[in-house]
């Protein structure tokens, strides 16, 4: 099993521009999410999605958008990128459902620096 | 809102115990985890409380006061493999977990 799977790893942006980061799993989970790490801040939750074709913002969504057209994929787009996005992005997923664990197993990490 | 305190950091001798502590502020609580994380890898998932008490895997224990709002995160028998950030969260709802700062922990020779 690859679990979930970010792509790029590294990516260098300007201003302005817009770029999207790509999130898969394949454990068939419900529960897919997106979380930005700075530093002295922790994880601080941008979307998430509870199921194919539904979404909903976190705690930071400005400046993202996200969509849902699988249960595998959940893509994160930065719409006109700023330096104050600068952040290392993790995608995460999870069965959902109010009973149980449902541990959130993360992907590697987007690096993204905006100059 | 959400309020997750922990401290910043902690340094512990190798073989040590260490603890931990986090408090918590949260408009719901349907459980609280603990994460590991390395410098520049992804968090990987240590444990789960939602009721009461001590929850033990080995070298960690994690312990949790729903009344308090409070939990820790105890590591035994330290190694120098056990220096990373440490993220508590919980779980307000269903689905979203929101995480803590992290608490650095340097375990040293």
């Amino acid at each position: 099993n690859a679990g979930v799977t970010q792509t790029p790893k590294f990516q260098v942006l300007k201003t302005g521009q817009s770029m999207t980061l790509q999130c898969a799993q394949d454990m068939n989970h419900e529960y897919m999410s997106w979380y930005r790490q700075d530093p002295g801040m922790g994880l601080r939750l941008i979307h998430y999605s509870v199921g194919a074709g539904i979404t909903d913002q976190g705690e930071v969504p400005n400046g993202y958008n996200v969509s849902r057209s699988t249960t595998e994929d959940f893509p994160l787009r930065l719409l006109s990128a700023a330096p104050s996005q600068t952040s290392v992005y993790f995608c995460a997923s999870s069965y959902s459902g109010v009973s149980g664990a449902n541990v959130l197993t993360f992907g590697a990490g987007s690096r993204l620096t905006v100059l | 809102g959400q309020n997750i305190d922990q401290p910043t950091e902690m340094t512990a001798t190798e073989g040590a115990i260490v603890q931990i502590n986090c408090t918590y502020q949260t408009s719901g609580f349907n459980g609280l985890f603990w994460y590991q994380q390395h410098a520049g890898e992804a968090p990987t998932f240590l444990s789960y409380n939602v009721l009461d008490g001590l929850e033990e895997k080995g070298r960690f224990s994690s312990f949790l006061s729903r009344s308090k709002g409070y939990s820790y995160l105890l590591l035994k028998e330290l190694q120098m493999k056990d220096s990373a950030s440490y993220l508590c969260a919980v779980r307000d709802g269903d689905y979203k977990l929101s995480f803590g700062a992290g608490t650095t922990v340097t375990v040293r020779a």
